[in-house]
Order: C-alpha cells, then sequence, then structure tokens
C-alpha cells in the first residue's frame, strides 16, 4: 500500500527566514507524481509545487522548492523568505500512474506558523 | 484552472438527519472527487464521480452512506445519510485538469458539524 508521512506535526518560522518540511513516502510504482498542497484558515486547498518522479531536477516555484530524494523516497518542501500570508497547514501527497489518478494519497499535514 | 463552488460552506445538522452538498464546476470535466477530512486529520478520498455511470467508492465507504449524484459534466452532489457525530467534516470536492497533470483543483469545502 502507498503511504505519505509527515513527522512535524507543527513547524513555526520567523519571517523572512527559510524553513524545510519534511515528507516520506512508500510505493512500489516507479511513475508517479508528488505533491505539496497548502491549506490556509479559509480551507481552500492550493498547489504549492509539483514534482514528476522521473525528472530528477527539483522542482521550484519562486520562494518554494522541493528537494527530491527517489531512492530514499523523500520529498521535502523549503519555503525561503517565509512570508505570514505562508501561515497554513501544509499537506504532502502522492499520485501514482496506475490507476485512479485522482486518487491522493495524503499525509497527516504540517501546521506551519509564520511569526513577524 | 477550474473554478469550483460547493454549497453549504457549513452546517450543523442533527444526528440521524441526511444532508446533500453541491459541486458546481465552471467547465465541463469528465471525473469529480469527493473527499472527507475529518478534524485535524488529512484528506481521504470517498469516492469518484463520472458522468452517466455509478460512482466508484473508495475501501471504507459505501453508498448508502454516501449516495452522490453526477446528472451532467459541471456538477454533482454528495449525501451524507443518517448523520453520526462520526459524520463531523469537512467535505471536499475537485477536479483535475489544473496546472498539470495529475494536478487536483478543490472547492473550498462543506464544514459539516452533527449534534
Amino acid at each position: 500500500a502507498q503511504t505519505v508521512t509527515q513527522s512535524q506535526p507543527e513547524m513555526s518560522v520567523q519571517e523572512a527566514e527559510t524553513v524545510t518540511l519534511s515528507c516520506t513516502y512508500d510505493t512500489s510504482e516507479n511513475n508517479y507524481y508528488l505533491f505539496w498542497y497548502k491549506q490556509p484558515p479559509s480551507r481552500q486547498m492550493i498547489l504549492v509545487i509539483r514534482q514528476e518522479a522521473y525528472k530528477q531536477q527539483n522542482a521550484t516555484e519562486n520562494r518554494f522548492s522541493v528537494n527530491f530524494q527517489k531512492a530514499a523516497k523523500s520529498f521535502s518542501l523549503k519555503i525561503s523568505d517565509s512570508q505570514l500570508g505562508d501561515t497554513a497547514m501544509y499537506f504532502c501527497a502522492f499520485t501514482g500512474l496506475s490507476g485512479n489518478t485522482g486518487k491522493l494519497i495524503f499525509g497527516q499535514g504540517t501546521t506551519l506558523q509564520v511569526k513577524p | 484552472s477550474a473554478v469550483i463552488s460547493q454549497k453549504p460552506s457549513r452546517d450543523i445538522c442533527q444526528r440521524g438527519t441526511s444532508l446533500t452538498i453541491q459541486c458546481q464546476v465552471d467547465s465541463q470535466v469528465t471525473m469529480m472527487f469527493w473527499y472527507r477530512q475529518q478534524p485535524g486529520q488529512s484528506l481521504t478520498l470517498i469516492a469518484t464521480a463520472n458522468q452517466g455511470s455509478e460512482a466508484t467508492y473508495e475501501s471504507g465507504f459505501v453508498i448508502d452512506k454516501f449516495p452522490i449524484s453526477r446528472p451532467n459534466l459541471t456538477f454533482s452532489t454528495l449525501t451524507v445519510s443518517n448523520m453520526s457525530p462520526e459524520d463531523s467534516s469537512i467535505y471536499l470536492c475537485s477536479v483535475g485538469g489544473g496546472s498539470g497533470a495529475n494536478v487536483l483543483t478543490f472547492g473550498a469545502g462543506s464544514r459539516l458539524t452533527v449534534l
């Protein structure tokens, strides 16, 4: 079975500093996608970044970047220059390319608090 | 990416009653997905709704408890039947075709509290 694990229930960071959120996953598939979603208090799930497993290059989106280690099945999210608006719950998620591609397996989430 | 509207945004329900959640998308989509997020928990897929066929349910979810309709390519409903306090959750509708392959776009969710 595929699983996603986020071992940090809560984290905090000072505004303008850098923070890294951890995620590990388990799968027997070779081709898959990994995601980081953000859920602010408004509840709206927002895609932060996406990584295709067959791409060795780590994905980046402005202040957000990932460290994808396929062999270690690790997918961490780095947020640079943290802003107050980054305060949210962050979910790591996995989907395989076989079967139902609308089925995301989510981790337990990490609540990030950005402090002024 | 698609814009998803869900109704109701939140509701407080009595034990034993049923509530129907509506999901409207601003574009035609083949598949729509219903997720549940229990308090303080992660998201779990309930079922996949295909237009013109019965919904496909994930392990642990059954049609009698969570009947789903999909009358056209832009609309779906999820009913939570015979509710108990354990059904208190956020229910989210989602569709594919976001900013890239396999990206899901989510609605804002419907927060149900069962007393």
